[in-house]
């Protein structure tokens, strides 16, 4: 099993562009999420989803979008980029396991630059 | 939102020495969760305590939460190299989702 795989590792964007990034499970977990992390301050949620075809918001949703069209896939969109984005991107899933609170599986994570 | 205050933020240690990371919330939490990252890397679980008073040992890692269930810590004895990295603890929510504190950033000299 592969996991949680993120694409693309890398990424530059120019202020005002746009792109998706790709998460993919192949765990059969319900739960997937995106964080962002910024030097000194932690993982940040910013979407978060329970099932195929819902999303919720997290911490820090504004700027992004998101869709789980499927089970296995989360994608993550920024509609028009600032350089305030600029962040390492981790995906991560989760099992349902009634009463528990379950760990979380983690991408290796896209480093995102906006100029 | 409800936060979690981890200390301290950095942290440097000579190999060999013994490594603590504290965990503390001004509300009860229902769950604590460990997790550790390696320069470079991604976070990666470590543990989860739910019960007051808990305490769970992982080889060299030792694991508390609170009486109160308002603190936690990650005690690590006789620190390796190998042991680099930064240690967030984190609370899960209704969902199922994390909210991290801000991390503890190990570096053992060898």
């Amino acid at each position: 099993n592969a996991g949680v795989t993120q694409t693309p590792k890398f990424r530059v964007l120019k202020t005002g562009q746009s792109m998706t990034l790709l998460c993919a499970q192949d765990m059969n977990h319900e739960y997937m999420y995106w964080y962002r992390q910024d030097p000194g301050m932690g993982l940040r949620l910013i979407h978060y989803s329970v099932g195929e075809g819902t999303t919720a918001k997290g911490e820090v949703p504004d700027g992004y979008n998101v869709s789980r069209l499927k089970k296995q896939n989360f994608l993550l969109g920024l509609e028009s980029a600032a350089p305030s984005q600029t962040s390492v991107y981790f995906c991560a899933s989760s099992y349902i396991q009634q009463a528990l609170y379950n760990e979380q599986f983690f991408g290796p994570g896209t480093r995102l630059t906006v100029l | 939102g409800q936060q979690v205050m981890q200390i301290p933020q950095y942290q440097h240690v000579q190999e060999g020495e013994d490594f603590t990371t504290y965990c503390n919330s001004s509300t009860t939490l229902s769950n604590i969760q460990w997790y550790k990252q390696r320069p470079g890397g991604h976070p990666v679980f470590l543990i989860q305590l739910v019960k007051s008073g808990e305490v769970k040992k992982q080889k060299r890692l030792t694991f508390q939460f609170g009486e109160a269930k308002k603190n936690s810590s990650l005690h690590i004895t006789a620190t390796q190299t190998t042991d680099v990295g930064t240690y967030f603890c984190a609370r899960a929510g209704s969902a199922r989702q994390l909210t991290f504190g801000s991390g503890t950033q190990l570096t053992v000299l060898p």
